[in-house]
């Protein structure tokens, strides 16, 4: 399975600092995605990374992609409370362009005020 | 927020009956995914569609089918519910497949007893 996992299942931090997320996969990719999900609602797209790509920024978002040790981490600068949720990542298939998306179990973030 | 509605939002049912779940978009996406979301699995995908009567089997498939006869609606059948589909059911919509982000909408909470 080419199913993604995140690593840690769950981070508790306070406000004002930084939380990182780390994600393994198992075979050749095109692009990797991070996405958050708030409690009972659906998923919300961070930030996509082209496999040959090294690192791409979003606001207080950073995300890095080391094709070589099939990884990426999502690295949250400054969190805050509203930063709450949980994140996925999700890979694709290097052969396919359709979009059939493999999301790890992800994690679940705190951020205490 | 890209427009997706699924419907219903919740359902209970008894097992060996038929259920049908709907997604509709206003955003002319091409593709669109069927995922369903348990405690310890991340989101699976069931079935996707990439055009008009273009369907094709996920991850976990067995005891679903689906249909797209217009663009804007792609429906998830299971023609005789078992309480192992007990599930949250996303749908995701995505303009450019497998090199574009996916939107979801905010899930359908089906229970089967």
């Amino acid at each position: 399975s080419q199913q993604g996992e995140e690593d840690p299942q769950a981070l508790s931090i306070q406000e004002g600092e930084n939380a990182t997320m780390n994600c393994s996969y198992k075979t050749s990719i095109n692009n990797l995605q991070w996405y958050r999900q708030n409690s009972g609602r659906g998923l919300v797209h961070l930030i996509l990374i082209r496999s040959n790509e090294r690192e791409k920024h979003s606001g207080r978002l950073r995300v890095t992609l080391d094709t070589s040790k099939k990884s990426s981490s999502l690295l949250i600068t400054a969190s805050r409370a509203a930063d709450t949720a949980s994140y996925f990542c999700a890979t694709d298939d290097r052969g396919s362009t359709l979009g059939r998306l493999y999301f790890g179990r992800g994690t679940q973030l705190t951020v205490w005020p | 927020d890209a427009g997706i509605t699924q419907s219903p939002r919740h359902k209970v049912t008894e097992t060996g009956t038929p259920v049908t779940l709907r997604c509709h978009q206003t955003e002319n996406h091409r593709y669109m995914y069927w995922y369903r979301q348990d405690p310890g699995h991340g989101l699976r995908l069931i079935h996707y569609s990439y055009g008009v009567k273009d369907t094709d089997k996920g991850e976990v498939s067995d005891g679903y089918s689906v249909s797209r006869s217009k663009t804007e609606d792609f429906l998830l059948t299971l023609e005789s519910a078992t309480s192992s589909q007990t599930s949250v059911y996303f749908c995701a919509i995505s303009q450019g497949g497998g090199y574009q982000p996916q939107h979801f909408g905010d899930g359908t909470r089906l229970s089967i007893l």
